[in-house]
């Protein structure tokens, strides 16, 4: 199985500032693609998903490069409750031609200092 | 309220123990995943199904057990096999293996 990388962090940020995590993957038959936000000890939750012309949710910016294979996340005017673990997540199409289920990059720890 | 159950939150057992965790959707969602979780660690995806009475193994199913007899349910067992059971374990479904996944709140399984 083809993997999906990230930069653990923690990026330490203060409030009100613009952060980005870029996020690459390495299978080219990669199909969907996802940010998720996890929280500690909670269950991952939908962000956004990543279209190829890229895709805007208020404060949420995300990117997709097929050509060089990574998808980015820009945060804006960052707030305290932005603090999490964000995961990039790339569903692939197997070999026999179906979904291999959704694989999960390890995450980037964000904290936000007031 | 639609949605994913896990249950139970909590889940203590013995050594050599098999275990089953229950996952429910009421969302008519096609797609039932299973992953695992370690402390500080991504996700890993242990079973899925695209459809009832078919079942895929992931990239750590060794010591693990699924069915997908209805839809909306897709039970994990945690056999004995497993050599190390105690994790975060997180159920997921989705309208097609395509789109995005939502997750149930998860069972922390602890095995002493």
């Amino acid at each position: 199985r083809k993997e999906v990388e990230q930069d653990p962090g923690p990026f330490n940020v203060p409030e009100g500032a613009t952060v980005a995590f870029n996020c690459t993957y390495s299978n080219s038959a990669s199909q969907s693609f996802f940010w998720y936000r996890q929280d500690c000890r909670k269950e991952p939750k939908l962000l956004m998903s990543v279209y190829s012309s890229g895709n805007e949710d208020g404060r949420f910016t995300a990117q997709l490069n097929r050509a060089s294979q990574y998808i980015s996340l820009l945060i804006r005017d960052s707030k305290l409750s932005d603090s999490a673990t964000y995961l990039c997540v790339v569903n692939i199409r197997g070999s026999g031609g179906g979904a291999d289920g959704l694989t999960f990059g390890k995450g980037t720890h964000l904290i936000i200092q007031p | 309220d639609g949605g994913i159950t896990q249950s139970p939150k909590y889940l203590f057992r013995k050594e050599g123990q098999n275990v089953t965790l229950s996952c429910e959707q009421n969302l008519n969602h096609d797609a039932m995943y299973w992953y695992r979780q370690d402390p500080g660690q991504g996700l890993r995806l242990i079973y899925y199904s695209q459809i009832v009475n078919d079942f895929q193994k992931g990239d750590i199913a060794e010591g693990y057990s699924v069915s997908r007899e209805k839809k909306e349910s897709f039970p994990l067992t945690v056999t004995s096999a497993q050599k190390n059971p105690t994790a975060f374990y997180l159920c997921a479904s989705s309208i097609s293996p395509y789109t995005e996944a939502f997750f149930g709140q998860g069972t922390r399984l602890t095995v002493v």
